[in-house]
């Protein structure tokens, strides 16, 4: 059976830190990947996708990036982070039909 | 994608069958009916989808109009692990070559009651 992994849980970091969240997926090969935020009282907003190996799309401009080294791994990083980044990031996978299923996310404060 | 509107909020009794609505008024041929839920502090969790035929799976079940413009979603006995955000989604299946993100509204906060 197909699992996600997000790491790590929590995190604590101060403005114009770097951010570095990974998310691995096991037990599929070749899946689409998102990386999504949710902001507190707000609904998930879709950052970044991704079809494949080096491929990422990205949804809205930030200060955000997103990688795709290998074929289950899906990495979000920043290299200066904002008051504004704080928030519950979750990593999700789909195929076929599109169905994605969720990672149990990173809770990060920025102070 | 087709909007959706959901109540902000139900209670419901432990035991007791959950029914969850959902609009979806400009839903167009292509578009399947999604639902997910979302526990305090956890990642959305999949539940069930359909297109026009209603479904059923281990988890609950999906009624579709036959015009296809709205929705419930039943949890037939629900317990207190059933409190959480639901959110309703329509959605256009792709076909290869691409992909797209999930469209979350503001959700139902269902609250079991005991």
């Amino acid at each position: 059976s197909q699992t996600i992994h997000q790491w790590p849980a929590t995190l604590v970091q101060p403005v114009g830190s770097p951010l570095s969240l990974e998310c691995t997926v096991e037990g599929t090969s070749n899946p689409n990947l998102y990386w999504y935020r949710q902001a507190a009282g707000r609904g998930l907003q879709l950052l970044f996708y991704s079809v494949g190996i080096g491929q990422i799309s990205s949804e809205v401009p930030q200060n955000l990036s997103a990688s795709r080294p290998q074929d289950r791994q899906f990495i979000l990083s920043s290299k200066k982070l904002l008051l504004s980044d704080s928030g519950f990031y979750l990593c999700a996978w789909g195929s076929g039909q599109e169905t994605q299923y969720f990672g149990p996310g990173t809770r990060l404060l920025v102070l | 994608d087709a909007k959706t509107t959901q109540p902000p909020s139900m209670d419901c009794a432990e035991g007791r069958a959950a029914n969850l609505p959902c609009n979806h008024s400009t839903i167009s041929g292509n578009e399947y009916v999604y639902w997910y839920r979302q526990i305090h502090s956890q990642g959305p969790q999949y539940i069930i989808h359909g297109l026009k035929n209603n479904e059923t799976n281990e988890m609950a079940s999906l009624i579709i109009t036959e015009d296809r413009k709205s929705s419930t979603l039943i949890l037939p006995h629900a317990t207190l692990r059933d409190t959480a955000v639901y959110y309703c989604i329509v959605r256009a299946s792709y076909s290869g070559g691409g992909a797209d993100g999930l469209t979350f509204g503001k959700g139902t906060h269902l609250i079991i009651q005991p």
